[in-house]
């Protein structure tokens, strides 16, 4: 049963930290997708690759976030330096590529920045 | 901006009961609608992609209908059950474009 998979989990990090998330997409996507939950706008979005090029990246404060595709197998979604109001649930999602079909989402990353 | 509005914003559901709410949205240039089903402490999940005016799809007790022409999809689901408690997300995506603009949700709860 093919996920997509997210690490860590859980972050509790301070303000000014640096933070990391990982995102593996399903084996085969060429699409990745990066968004925030928050209470306020709901599901944003962040970023978005195709076959590991990014597309847009419109929605993301350039100022401290930044996202890359090292390899097909590995997105990250880096924030430097990380302020309270990052603190959010963090998702990737991955798709088949085909223009409007369905994303499929991991299960996020719960990020608190004290 | 693109604005994808869900009604209402929940709702209350006695169990057995059916309901529905809706998703509005631009109709130009539209290309597809996607609903997912997304469970408190879980990530969403694809429930169906709609492409064409007038499709119906349908997943057990839930269905959902589109209307390209004149902007919005009705998802119903049909004698609810208490796992049928969610948030129901639509999302448009369109012609030209490369994401899905998500609208706000429309959280369902299910009382027993």
């Amino acid at each position: 049963d093919a996920r997509v998979t997210q690490t860590p989990r859980h972050k509790v990090t301070e303000m000014g930290q640096e933070v990391t998330m990982r995102c593996q997409p399903i084996l085969g996507h060429n699409t990745v997708f990066w968004y925030r939950q928050t209470m306020m706008q709901g599901l944003e979005l962040l970023a978005y690759f195709r076959n590991r090029a990014p597309l847009d990246d419109s929605g993301m404060p350039k100022d401290r976030f930044s996202a890359e595709m090292p390899d097909a197998t590995l997105a990250t979604l880096k924030i430097q330096p990380s302020e309270p109001r990052d603190s959010a649930v963090y998702f990737c999602a991955s798709g088949p590529g085909i223009a409007g079909d369905t994303q499929y989402f991991g299960p996020g990353t719960r990020l608190t920045v004290l | 901006i693109l604005n994808v509005e869900q009604s209402p914003q929940s709702l209350h559901v006695q169990e057995g009961d059916s309901t529905n709410f809706t998703c509005s949205f631009p109709s130009s240039n539209f290309y597809a609608l996607h609903w997912y089903r997304w469970e408190t402490a879980k990530s969403p999940e694809a429930l169906f992609v709609m492409t064409l005016n007038g499709d119906e799809k349908k997943k057990g007790r839930i269905s959902a209908t589109l209307n390209t022409k004149e902007g919005y999809s009705y998802l119903y689901i049909k004698g609810s059950q208490p796992e049928d408690s969610a948030t129901y997300l639509c999302a448009l995506f369109k012609a030209a474009g490369n994401k899905l603009t998500f609208g706000g949700g429309t959280r369902v709860l299910v009382k027993p």
